[in-house]
C-alpha cells in the first residue's frame, strides 16, 4: 500500500538558517510527489510537485525538494528561513497509473521559525 | 482570478442532523476532490467527481455520506445523520485535467463541529 512518513512533528529553525523538512514514501511504482503548507484555519497551498526529471524541483516562495530515489525521499528545503514559513508542511504521493488523483498525504511537520 | 470556494466555513450540527457542504471550483476546472481533516491528522481521500460523474469513492464510508458535482453548480458533500466523531475539516481541491500530475488547488475547507 502506498503511504507517506514525515518523521518530524515539528522542526525549529532560528530566522536566517538553513530549514529541511523530511518526507519518505512507499510506493511500488514511479511516484509523483508532491508538498503543501497550511497556515492556520486555512486551506493548503500547493509549494511544489516533481513528476519526472529533474530530481531538484523549485517552487514557491524559494523552497525546493529534491528526489531521491535510492532513498525513496523527498525532502523540502529552503536556504534561508523567514519567521514567515512558520506553518504546516503536507507531503503528498500519487501512485500512477491505479492512484487515480488520489492524493496520499503524511501526517504533517510543524514548522518553528524563531525570529 | 477566484479560487476553490467553500461555503460554509463554520458548521454547527446537533447529532442526527444533515450537514450539506458545498465547493466551487476554480474557473475552468472541472475536477474536484474531498478531503477530510481529522484534529491533528494529515489529510484522508474520500471522493473524486468529475462533471456528473464519481470517478473514485473509495475514501467514503459506505453509509451516510454521498457527494455530487451537477452539470450546473457547485459540488455537495452531503452527511446525513452526523454523529459526533464526523466533527473535521472537510477540505475540497480541483484540477483542471484528470492526469495524474495535475496540480491540486484546495479550498480553505468547511470545519464541522457536531454537538
Amino acid at each position: 500500500a502506498q503511504s507517506v512518513a514525515q518523521p518530524e512533528d515539528q522542526v525549529n529553525v532560528a530566522e536566517g538558517n538553513p530549514l529541511t523538512v523530511k518526507c519518505t514514501y512507499s510506493v511500488s511504482g514511479n511516484p509523483y510527489l508532491f508538498w503543501y503548507v497550511q497556515y492556520p484555519n486555512r486551506g493548503l497551498q500547493f509549494l511544489l510537485k516533481y513528476i519526472t526529471g529533474d530530481n531538484l524541483v523549485k517552487g514557491s516562495y524559494g523552497f525546493e525538494a529534491e528526489f531521491n530515489k535510492s532513498q525513496t525521499s523527498f525532502h523540502l528545503k529552503k536556504p534561508s528561513a523567514l519567521v514567515s514559513d512558520s506553518a504546516l508542511y503536507f507531503c503528498a504521493v500519487i501512485e500512477p497509473p491505479g492512484g487515480y488523483n488520489k492524493l496520499i498525504f503524511g501526517a504533517g511537520t510543524r514548522l518553528a521559525v524563531h525570529p | 482570478n477566484a479560487g476553490v470556494m467553500q461555503n460554509p466555513r463554520h458548521l454547527v450540527r446537533r447529532r442526527g442532523q444533515e450537514a450539506r457542504l458545498r465547493c466551487s471550483p476554480m474557473k475552468g476546472h472541472s475536477h474536484v476532490y474531498w478531503y477530510r481533516q481529522l484534529p491533528e491528522e494529515g489529510l484522508k481521500f474520500m471522493v473524486y467527481l468529475q462533471k456528473e460523474n464519481i470517478i473514485d469513492e473509495s475514501g467514503m464510508p459506505k453509509e451516510r455520506f454521498s457527494a455530487e458535482f451537477p452539470k450546473e453548480g457547485p459540488s455537495i458533500l452531503r452527511i446525513q445523520q452526523v454523529v459526533r466523531g464526523d466533527s473535521a475539516a472537510y477540505f475540497c481541491a480541483s484540477s483542471l485535467d484528470r492526469g495524474v500530475e495535475e496540480t491540486q488547488y484546495f479550498g480553505p475547507g468547511t470545519r464541522l463541529l457536531v454537538l
